[in-house]
């Protein structure tokens, strides 16, 4: 069946550190794929996302692209804040039993420090 | 255009009693889903509703837990005789359509339910 895997955390930055946060994926024909971030608190909102191979999705310096050959979809910023700080839920939405199905890795929480 | 409302934010509930959580999705969007969050856990779905229909329960726990979407109103997930387990952030997210494409889901702020 259809599953994301996610590099564990906590990830701990100082600022303006490169983000590299790992995920990939096991799915039957072409999902789209999505960053989720979630707030301390809050529900998730939806960072950025990938409809097919080669696609890059970006967000509030935040960059993903739709790799087909490695079935990945890793997460990067160039430059985090303190304000990023947050967890992040890669996603897939596959076509499985008649209907899109959105399924979640297990999060990676960031810390970012001053 | 207003997006995915849940209520209560908050919900306490002492063992034994029920608990009802209420999900608006957005305008246009007649397909609800509803997901679980355990503490420091990533989500897990739960059920998959279209108006008056049940489309997947497959993530609901076989007892206790219904849900619901009326012709009119909001959905409603209901779990009957709360135990500490159940204490959770529950969320809701809606889609304009089901099938056949990429369409993403919109999450709602969740309602966390705590179990006394």
């Amino acid at each position: 069946g259809n599953s994301v895997t996610q590099m564990e955390g906590p990830v701990t930055l100082s600022e303006e550190a490169f983000l590299t946060i790992n995920c990939t994926y096991t799915a039957t024909g072409y999902p789209s794929l999505f960053w989720y971030v979630q707030y301390p608190g809050e529900g998730l909102q939806l960072l950025l996302k990938a409809t097919k191979a080669d696609d890059k999705g970006s967000n509030k310096g935040f960059e993903a692209t739709y790799r087909k050959e490695t079935t990945s979809f890793h997460l990067e910023k160039g430059s985090v804040q303190v304000s990023d700080s947050a967890v992040y839920f890669c996603a897939l939405i596959g076509f499985s039993g008649g209907y899109n199905k959105l399924i979640f890795g297990a999060g990676t929480r960031l810390a970012v420090h001053p | 255009n207003a997006g995915v409302m849940q209520n209560p934010r908050h919900l306490v509930r002492r063992r034994g009693q029920e608990a009802r959580l209420r999900c608006s999705p957005m305008k246009g969007h007649s397909h609800v889903y509803w997901y679980r969050q355990l503490p420091e856990e990533g989500l897990k779905f739960m059920v998959y509703l279209q108006k008056e229909n049940i489309i997947d329960e497959s993530g609901m726990p076989k007892e206790r837990f219904s849900a619901e979407f009326p012709k009119e109103g909001p959905s409603i997930l209901r779990i009957q005789q709360v135990v500490r387990g159940d204490s959770a952030a529950y969320f809701c997210a809606s889609s304009p359509t089901g099938t056949g494409g990429h369409n993403e889901q919109f999450f709602g702020p969740g309602t966390r339910l705590t179990v006394l």
